[in-house]
């Protein structure tokens, strides 16, 4: 156990629709990072946030955004959904000190029918 | 961007035996490199990774080697036993602490 929790671990939705899904970091830990893996894409780095605030994004749709509350959990909002996006979503922590390791959450499990 | 490049895609090893999973990287100001252990229906574990400023780590029967002037790193596994049966990613930081991670490795051992 990593100490990431991520909620819901199964999520089923139709096209066009809007879910979020939440992460709570390891205690201590200040950044959270939000990553999508697919069987075509692999593992893929969407957005990283430290102390509420964002600090790198990486291949993100403009469908997707995601924030940190001052309580340092995240939540990761997808908008009018595509089948395309059915895939794993993970939320990892870390201190947010440079090259610091990053733990990873069970994960959510998207399905978009 | 960085480019990670793992190989190979899939590892079938007997029981005792070592294993060996490669990976090569296009960023040579690449600094931190990860291996992380992922099974069925869980979530990524870091299970080793390596600074630049060192050559090889080990951890018990697990050890990562890195050749900066060539931009490769490996993983070995010694004296497998059944339950190193996973996907094994590699991955190094691009910029800060994005990880670009490669395409994984099906590891399997055979009893």
């Amino acid at each position: 156990d990593s100490g990431v929790t991520q909620t819901p671990k199964h999520l089923i939705t139709a096209t066009g629709q809007r879910v979020t899904l939440r992460c709570s970091p390891r205690s201590g830990d200040l950044s959270v990072y939000w990553y999508q893996q697919s069987l075509d894409q692999g593992l893929q780095f969407l957005i990283q946030y430290y102390n509420g605030e964002e600090r790198a994004k990486g291949n993100i749709l403009e469908r997707f955004s995601a924030q940190q509350f001052p309580d340092l959990h995240s939540e990761l909002n997808l908008s009018s959904l595509e089948l395309g996006d059915s895939a794993l979503y993970f939320c990892a922590s870390s201190l947010g000190q440079l090259w610091d390791e990053q733990y990873f959450g069970p994960g959510t499990r998207l399905t978009v029918t | 961007g960085e480019n990670v490049e793992q190989h190979p895609s899939t590892l079938s090893v007997q029981e005792g035996d070592s294993a060996v999973i490669k990976c090569t990287y296009s960023d040579s100001a690449s600094n931190y490199f990860p291996w992380y252990k992922q099974e069925l229906g869980k979530g990524p574990q870091l299970i080793i990774d390596i600074r630049s400023n060192v050559g090889e780590k080990k951890d018990q029967r697990i050890a990562v080697t890195l050749n900066k002037t060539a931009k490769h790193f490996s993983l070995h596994i010694t004296e497998t036993q059944p339950e190193d049966s996973a996907v094994y990613f590699c991955a190094a930081d691009q910029g800060a602490q994005k990880l670009v991670f490669g395409q994984g490795t099906r590891l399997t051992i055979n009893p």
